[in-house]
């Protein structure tokens, strides 16, 4: 087992409302990357954060927001939910060293939106 | 054209039958390559890393070809537990993050 976990597991909420999704990371590791995972798909990039600061967004809106803390701990914030956000939320604890790199997923939240 | 394409699936395959992967990926800067294995509604795993010419694991062999940007997966003698979804991954640059492929369904059947 890693040591990264994602919280919670299972989420229900309505369109239009906000939400917070959590991820601790891996020991050791100083960056954390987070995923949504519609049903069917691979794993989409949505943000990655590097010592507090974000370093890499892929195309997704700025309803979409996150946070690092000093203990590499994340946040994922969604305002404004919209039925299509329903997916598995994946974060991955990470560190790249000596031209390697090693990257550990949390089990996931699945979030529905109704 | 997506970063990182993979075989269409669902692959449908007896015990011990061996199976292979492919994937392709457009950038040709990309630097680390992996497999990774998904269960039914859980999260991805490594299973294997390929870093240069290829490398091997018991009855899995991954290889990578730069110069026709693809990697491929072999596994050997298939058993039940190998039914997953198989995700092939590239990283561009060090800490960057991880590019997935859409995934390959295997299933193996006794």
């Amino acid at each position: 087992e890693t040591g990264v976990t994602q919280s919670p597991t299972h989420l229900i909420k309505t369109r239009g409302q906000q939400v917070t999704l959590r991820c601790s990371s891996q020991s050791g590791h100083n960056t954390v990357s987070w995923y949504q995972q519609a049903l069917g798909q691979g794993p989409q990039f949505i943000f990655q954060y590097y010592r507090e600061e974000e370093n890499g967004r892929g195309n997704f809106p700025p309803r979409f927001s996150g946070l690092q803390f000093p203990n590499y701990s994340s946040e994922l914030n969604v305002n404004a939910l919209e039925l299509d956000d329903s997916a598995l939320y994946l974060c991955a604890s990470s560190l790249a060293r000596q031209g390697r790199h090693e990257a550990f997923f949390g089990q996931g939240t699945r979030l529905t939106v109704v | 054209r997506k970063e990182v394409e993979q075989d269409p699936g669902p692959f449908n395959v007896p015990e011990g039958a061996t199976v292979a992967f492919n994937c392709t990926y457009s950038n040709s800067a990309s630097q680390s390559f992996f497999w990774y294995r998904q269960d039914c509604r859980k999260e991805p795993k490594l299973l294997m890393s390929v870093y240069s010419s290829g490398n091997e694991d018991g009855r899995f062999t991954a290889q990578l070809n730069r110069a026709s940007q693809y990697i491929s997966l072999l596994i050997r003698d298939s058993k039940l537990s190998d039914s997953a979804t198989y995700l092939c991954v590239v990283i561009h640059l060090g800490n960057t993050p991880l590019v997935f492929g859409k995934g390959t369904r295997l299933s193996v059947i006794a």
